[in-house]
Order: C-alpha cells, then sequence, then structure tokens
C-alpha cells in the first residue's frame, strides 16, 4: 500500500530565504508524485507532479520538487519565499494503477516578513 | 478556469439524521472522487467513482455512505445516519483520467458538523 510521510508539522522562514518541505513516499510500484496547497478556508490546489524524466520539476508560484528515487523522497522547494506562501502543503502519491492518491499530514509553512 | 464547485459550504446536523453533500465536477472530467479532512488531521480518501459505478473504497466508506450521480451534471455524497464523528471537512474532486499521472481538481469543501 502507498503512503507518504512529512516529517514537520511546520516550517518556519523568512521572507527572502529559501524553503524546503520534506516529503517520504512508500509504494509498490512506479510513484505519481503530487503536491498541493491549502490555503485557509479553500480547496487544496494543485502545484505540481512528478511522473518521469527530470527529477527536478517546475510547477506553480516558482515552486519545485526534487525527485530522489534513492530517498524516496520529493521535497517541495523554492529559492526565496513570499509571506504569501504561507499555507498548508500536502504531499501525495498515488501507486501505478490505482485511483486513491493518498496525502500526508500536511506542513504548515510559515513565512515571516 | 474550470473549477469543481460544492454545497452547501457548512451543513449542521443532529446525530442520527441523513446528510447528502452535492458536487459539481468539472464537465471534461469522468473520474470522480470524495475526500474528507477532520479538523486538523489528514486529507483521507473516501471513494472513487466512473461510469456510474464505485471503482475505489476506503474502509471509511462503510454501509453509511453512498454516492450517485444523479444527472449529467452532479455527484452527491450522501450520509445515511450521521455520528459525531462524521464532523469534517469533506472535499469533492474530479479528474480526467483516473490513475498515474492524472491531477485531480478539489473543490472548496463543505464543513459538517454533527451535534
Amino acid at each position: 500500500a502507498q503512503s507518504v510521510a512529512q516529517p514537520e508539522d511546520q516550517v518556519n522562514v523568512a521572507e527572502g530565504n529559501p524553503l524546503t518541505v520534506k516529503c517520504t513516499y512508500s509504494v509498490s510500484g512506479n510513484p505519481y508524485l503530487f503536491w498541493y496547497v491549502q490555503y485557509p478556508n479553500r480547496g487544496l490546489q494543485f502545484l505540481l507532479k512528478y511522473i518521469t524524466g527530470d527529477n527536478l520539476v517546475k510547477g506553480s508560484y516558482g515552486f519545485e520538487a526534487e525527485f530522489n528515487k534513492s530517498q524516496t523522497s520529493f521535497h517541495l522547494k523554492k529559492p526565496s519565499a513570499l509571506v504569501s506562501d504561507s499555507a498548508l502543503y500536502f504531499c501525495a502519491v498515488r501507486d501505478d494503477g490505482f485511483q486513491k492518491l493518498v496525502f500526508g499530514t500536511g506542513t504548515r509553512l510559515l513565512v515571516s516578513p | 478556469e474550470p473549477e469543481v464547485t460544492q454545497t452547501p459550504s457548512h451543513q449542521v446536523t443532529q446525530m442520527g439524521q441523513e446528510v447528502i453533500l452535492r458536487c459539481v465536477p468539472i464537465s471534461n472530467h469522468l473520474y470522480f472522487y470524495w475526500y474528507r479532512q477532520i479538523l486538523g488531521q489528514k486529507v483521507e480518501f473516501l471513494v472513487s467513482f466512473y461510469n456510474n459505478e464505485i471503482s475505489e473504497k476506503s474502509e471509511i466508506f462503510d454501509d453509511q455512505f453512498s454516492v450517485e450521480r444523479p444527472d449529467g451534471s452532479n455527484f452527491t455524497l450522501k450520509i445515511r445516519s450521521t455520528k459525531l464523528e462524521d464532523s469534517a471537512m469533506y472535499f469533492c474532486a474530479s479528474s480526467v483520467g483516473g490513475s498515474g499521472a492524472n491531477v485531480l481538481t478539489f473543490g472548496a469543501g463543505s464543513r459538517l458538523t454533527v451535534l
């Protein structure tokens, strides 16, 4: 069965500094990996996904994520954080052949001015 | 940009009552899903629906739950007899395809409060 771990409940970073939100996964087949963001009282918004190919995936709002097969990780990164990036970030994985998308517990990102 | 719409945004009900949550998926999407998020906890898969039948469901999705696509646009989640622990945010989602790299588009959610 597929699973996702987000080891940090909260990440604090100052505006302008780089940010990393960690995610590790477990699947039995080929992983399809996703990052979603949730703003207060809003639904989940898609940021980016990894299917195959380049290990560095670029997404919306300047976010990118690095797929590392040996470490089974898919960390979300941004070179320069904005206060408006403050939100709840979810990593998710889908195992090949399954429809179910499995989410991590979420990491709250707090960017201070 | 096309979006998934959900109604109501918030519903308060008494324990034991039936609740129907409604969703209008994106028009060209073929797969529909319900997820729930209990306050402060992870987003959990409930069910996926394709071609007018359930294609996958989780252990949470027991006989108290049912889904239906009553017409060409709506997708509903019914909870037959609500329990206190059903209090959560319920998200509807849809996607073009049902596996692999297909991206789920989520609605804004329906908050259910069971008293």
